[in-house]
C-alpha cells in the first residue's frame, strides 16, 4: 500500500518566516508533485520534479521553491511567507504505466500564515 | 499549457438518481484522464480512469467516457448513494509521467 505522508497537518506561520513543507512516499516513485487546494479553485499545481535534484515549474511557482535530495522526498519551500500563501497543501507521488498513472497523495498540510 | 474546465461546480441529487460531471480540455496532445474524490477532510484518491484509445470504460456505478474529437470527458455515476457524496475533481495529462492538472472540482450531494 503506497504512503505518502508530510510533515505535519496543520501550521502556523507568520508574514515574512521561512516555511518549509516535506512529504515523503515510501514507494520508489520517480514523480512528484506539489498542489495547493483553494475553495473554489481545485487543485492548482506549484511545482513537479521527474526524479532526483530536477524540478519543473507548474502554474503557480511565484513565492515558492522546492529542492528533491533523495528520491522518497520532496520539500516545498515558501521563501518568506505571506498571508495569500493561506492554503491547504497537498503532495503527491505518482510512478507512470502503461496501464494507469495513479496518482497518490499525502493527507495534506493546512498552512495559516498570519 | 493545459488546460481543464468542469462543470458543474456543485451537484445535488436524490439517492438512486443518476449524476454526471463533465469535464472539457484543452491540450489535444493530453491521453490520460483521471477523476479524483475527496470525501470531507480526506486526501483526494483515484475513483476512476481512461486513456485516448479507450471511448469508455466501466467500474460498477461509474463510469467515464471521453470524446477526443470534441475534446471533452465527463464522469457518471449511477444509482448514487449518500456515500458518494464528496468532491469530484477531473484531471488530464498528455503523456506518461507527466504533472496531472485538474479541474475545479464539483461537490456531489446526494440526499436519501
Amino acid at each position: 500500500d503506497v504512503k505518502v505522508t508530510q510533515s505535519s497537518r496543520y501550521l502556523v506561520k507568520r508574514t515574512g518566516e521561512k516555511v518549509f513543507l516535506e512529504c515523503v512516499q515510501d514507494m520508489d516513485h520517480e514523480n512528484m508533485f506539489w498542489y495547493r487546494q483553494d475553495p473554489g479553485l481545485g487543485l492548482r499545481l506549484i511545482y513537479f520534479s521527474y526524479d532526483v535534484k530536477m524540478k519543473e515549474k507548474g502554474d503557480i511557482p511565484e513565492g515558492y521553491s522546492v529542492s528533491r535530495e533523495k528520491k522518497e522526498r520532496f520539500s516545498l519551500i515558501l521563501e518568506s511567507a505571506s498571508t495569500n500563501q493561506t492554503s491547504m497543501y497537498l503532495c503527491a507521488s505518482r510512478e507512470p504505466g502503461l496501464v494507469t498513472d495513479t496518482q497518490y497523495f499525502g493527507p495534506g498540510t493546512r498552512l495559516t500564515v498570519l | 499549457g493545459e488546460n481543464v474546465e468542469q462543470h458543474p461546480s456543485t451537484l445535488s441529487v436524490q439517492e438512486g438518481d443518476s449524476a454526471v460531471i463533465k469535464c472539457t480540455y484543452s491540450d489535444s496532445a493530453s491521453n490520460y484522464f483521471p477523476w479524483y474524490k475527496q470525501e470531507l477532510g480526506k486526501r483526494p484518491q483515484l475513483i476512476i480512469d481512461i486513456r485516448s484509445n479507450v471511448g469508455e470504460k466501466k467500474d460498477q456505478r461509474i463510469a467515464v467516457t471521453l470524446n477526443k474529437t470534441a475534446k471533452h470527458f465527463s464522469l457518471h455515476i449511477t444509482e448514487t448513494q449518500p456515500e458518494d457524496s464528496a468532491v469530484y475533481f477531473c484531471a488530464a495529462a498528455y503523456q506518461a509521467g507527466t504533472a496531472l492538472i485538474f479541474g475545479k472540482g464539483t461537490t456531489l450531494s446526494v440526499s436519501s
